[in-house]
């Protein structure tokens, strides 16, 4: 069964620092998206990624954040200099609306959790 | 915008009885999609069903149904027959299509299915 994949499970990282979290969405997805959810707290949107470029974004991705595709297959999130408070897990996501949207599903990967120390 | 409130922090249940989980949300739309996705300890969330707002009839797969009721604005999920790997957070999620397709999640609810 194809799956979203996400490296690294768990990255440390010392604040003012840049880090570049990687994902592997399904191949035949259009879709793309980043999720966070700090530790105890419900999953927020990030950024939703389609055709190329960012389709929407939460004000929770500010200048610090940005999204790649760099080759066809990897979708990356890179956070510019961290700070304590970007401490959580990351999500990423894929979905194929293309399909006929009546069987929308985003598939998530198993996420990486980023501790900024 | 939309929100989604999951009024139940924590919840739990014997084995093999049954439990529900509630949700309501607020929007201004008209089509709409609703989610129950599972967080278990490993953390990789997991769609366990899903209801399409145009769609009258509940959704059902295997032991998870849901009771949406549009009008009022709510969607709740009833798990029959718990199992003990049924012990996992629950987040309810709403999404507009044509747009984004994003998610909105509610807070959760943590379910602890005891032997």
């Amino acid at each position: 069964e194809p799956e979203v994949t996400q490296t690294p499970s768990h990255q440390v990282t010392q604040m003012g620092q840049e880090v570049i979290l990687r994902c592997v969405p399904i191949s035949n997805h259009l879709y793309f998206y980043w999720y966070r959810q700090i530790l105890g707290q419900k999953v927020e949107f990030l950024v939703s990624f389609y055709n190329n470029e960012i389709s929407e974004k939460s004000e929770i991705f500010d200048d610090q954040f940005s999204v790649e595709r760099p080759d066809g297959s990897n979708f990356t999130l890179k956070i510019r200099s961290t700070k304590l408070e970007d401490s959580a897990m990351y999500f990423c996501a894929s979905s194929d609306p293309a399909t006929g949207g009546r069987d929308t599903e985003a598939f998530f990967g198993q996420g990486t959790r980023l501790t900024v120390v | 915008a939309q929100t989604v409130t999951q009024s139940q922090p924590e919840m739990s249940v014997q084995e093999a009885e049954t439990v529900t989980l509630s949700c309501t949300y607020d929007t201004s739309e008209s089509n709409y999609y609703l989610f129950w996705y599972k967080q278990p300890p490993s953390r990789q969330m997991i769609l366990v069903i899903r209801q399409e707002a145009y769609k009258q009839q509940n959704a059902t797969e295997n032991r998870f149904s849901v009771n949406f009721q549009k009008a009022a604005k709510s969607f709740s999920l009833k798990i029959s027959d718990s199992q003990l790997g049924d012990t996992a957070m629950y987040f309810c999620a709403f999404m507009v299509p044509g747009g984004s397709e994003k998610l909105v999640f509610g807070k959760g609810t943590k379910l602890t299915v005891n032997p």
